[in-house]
């Protein structure tokens, strides 16, 4: 069984601050991990995962996130927010062994990016 | 380009009334999923298939079903049953075989009972 706990339902950052956004799973085989990006009323667009390789991991636009078994977590950073940025965010889990069908998503966090 | 179209974007249903929402992929993928987005609840999953003619149930079926006569078309009809149907609704594909399910997704299609 996997989860996923996003923690904040809503983050607001200033542009050109540091954005850090949180993930913590729970899955009993390794994990898996994705980051999702949602601009309103449209679909969701990977910006990066975690597939047991490196720790640390690159995306799209700037972001990325570590991989942190001891703490459960995969938390997503920006060095410097852009008014772009603004959206809302999804963590998801699924598991290496067995059936990958299934991902397990966080319900979200809504990043608000104040000129 | 390859992606996923969902069709229409934006749907009004009377109550009582069965209504389909479309999901097209060119990405050769085997298998589609559809979710279903409420505001603060994330993606909850109704349906999948990883195979043509099979598809399995997932976290919320009750009121909803599926069909996969065709690789690149997995749609899902709203039935009646469906108690609070309104929502937003998303379909994604991913390619079988993978070691993880990277999942693509299309554009949604927003559902309004009125």
């Amino acid at each position: 069984a996997q989860s996923v706990t996003q923690l904040g339902s809503h983050v607001s950052v200033s542009e050109g601050a540091l954005v850090l956004l949180r993930c913590n799973y729970s899955s009993s085989v390794p994990p898996y991990l994705f980051w999702y990006v949602q601009y309103p009323n449209q679909g969701l667009q990977l910006l990066l995962k975690y597939t047991s390789a490196a720790t640390l991991v690159k995306g799209i636009n700037g972001f990325e996130a570590e991989f942190k078994k001891s703490e459960t977590s995969f938390h997503l950073t920006k060095p410097s927010a852009h008014m772009s940025d603004a959206a809302e965010y999804f963590c998801a889990v699924t598991g290496s062994g067995g059936s990958n069908y299934k991902l397990t998503f966080g319900k979200g966090t809504l990043l608000t990016v104040n000129p | 380009d390859g992606g996923i179209t969902q069709s229409p974007k934006y749907l009004f249903r009377k109550e009582g009334q069965n209504v389909t929402l479309s999901c097209e992929q060119n990405l050769n993928h085997d298998a589609m999923y559809w979710y279903r987005q409420d505001p603060g609840q994330g993606l909850r999953l109704i349906y999948y298939s990883q195979i043509v003619n099979d598809f399995q149930k997932g976290d919320i079926a009750e009121g909803y079903s599926v069909s996969r006569e065709k690789k690149e078309s997995f749609p899902l009809t709203v039935t009646s049953a469906q108690k609070n149907p309104t929502a937003f609704y998303l379909c994604a594909s991913s390619k079988d075989g993978e070691k993880y399910n990277e999942q693509f997704f299309g554009p949604g299609t927003r559902l309004t009972v009125l």
